[in-house]
């Protein structure tokens, strides 16, 4: 079965500093895709980056970066420059595969991140 | 991407009765999500709302006690039947765009006393 693991409940990280939130992943499927979000006190689900599991180069958007290391099955995510408004929750989110299953997103315990001034 | 009204934003209900969530999307889309939190928890899949056929429920999730609709292809309810306090939870809709297009409501918080 397929499965998200993020062991990091909490992190710190000190205002524009960088920062990693850990996500591995286990699945017997070669083709998936990872995503992570960013959720607020306020409950929205924030849509931050995807990597496609053939995709070649990691993926990138502005600050975040995601670190794919498919021989590992991990995807960390990766914070540059932290602010303030970046303290909220994180979810590692798996696309499953399968005719049956498409579509359906797995998800992470989350990881809270508190960013300091 | 899909822009998604989802209401009611919050409700305080009390227990043994239902409450209706609507989600409407701004564009047609095939596949509908309903998700739900518990507090302090991470998303758990209630339910995939296809137009035109049940919904799939998926382990744990009855239709008895979640009852969706999918009229057409921008709008669909979860309802949360008989409620108790065990119920209270973020519920949040989605929907798939594209290759990496998952758009989510902006969630229902739901308190039962």
């Amino acid at each position: 079965a397929q499965k998200i693991t993020q062991t990091q409940p909490g992190m710190f990280v000190q205002e524009k500093e960088a920062v990693t939130l850990d996500c591995t992943y286990d699945t017997s499927d070669p083709s998936y895709g990872l995503f992570w979000y960013k959720q607020p006190s306020s409950g929205e689900m924030i849509f931050l980056i995807y990597q496609g599991s053939y995709d070649q180069q990691n993926a990138t958007e502005g600050r975040y970066s995601l670190n794919f290391q498919k021989a590992r099955k991990s995807a960390n995510l990766v914070i540059s420059a932290s602010q303030l408004g970046d303290s909220a929750m994180y979810f590692c989110a798996m696309r499953m595969p399968g005719s049956t299953s498409y579509g359906k997103l797995t998800f992470g315990q989350g990881t809270i991140l508190t960013v300091h001034p | 991407s899909a822009v998604i009204s989802q209401k009611p934003s919050r409700d305080i209900c009390q227990r043994g009765t239902s409450l209706t969530i609507q989600c409407q999307v701004d564009s047609q889309v095939t596949m509908m999500f309903w998700y739900r939190q518990q507090p302090g928890q991470s998303l758990t899949l209630i339910a995939t709302a296809n137009q035109g056929s049940e919904a799939t429920y998926e382990s744990g999730f009855v239709i008895d006690k979640f009852p969706i609709s999918r009229p057409n292809l921008t709008f669909s309810t979860l309802t949360v039947s008989n409620m108790s306090p065990e119920d209270s939870s973020i519920y949040l809709c989605s929907v798939l765009r594209g290759r990496d297009g998952y758009t989510f409501g902006s969630g229902t918080r739901l308190t039962v006393v």
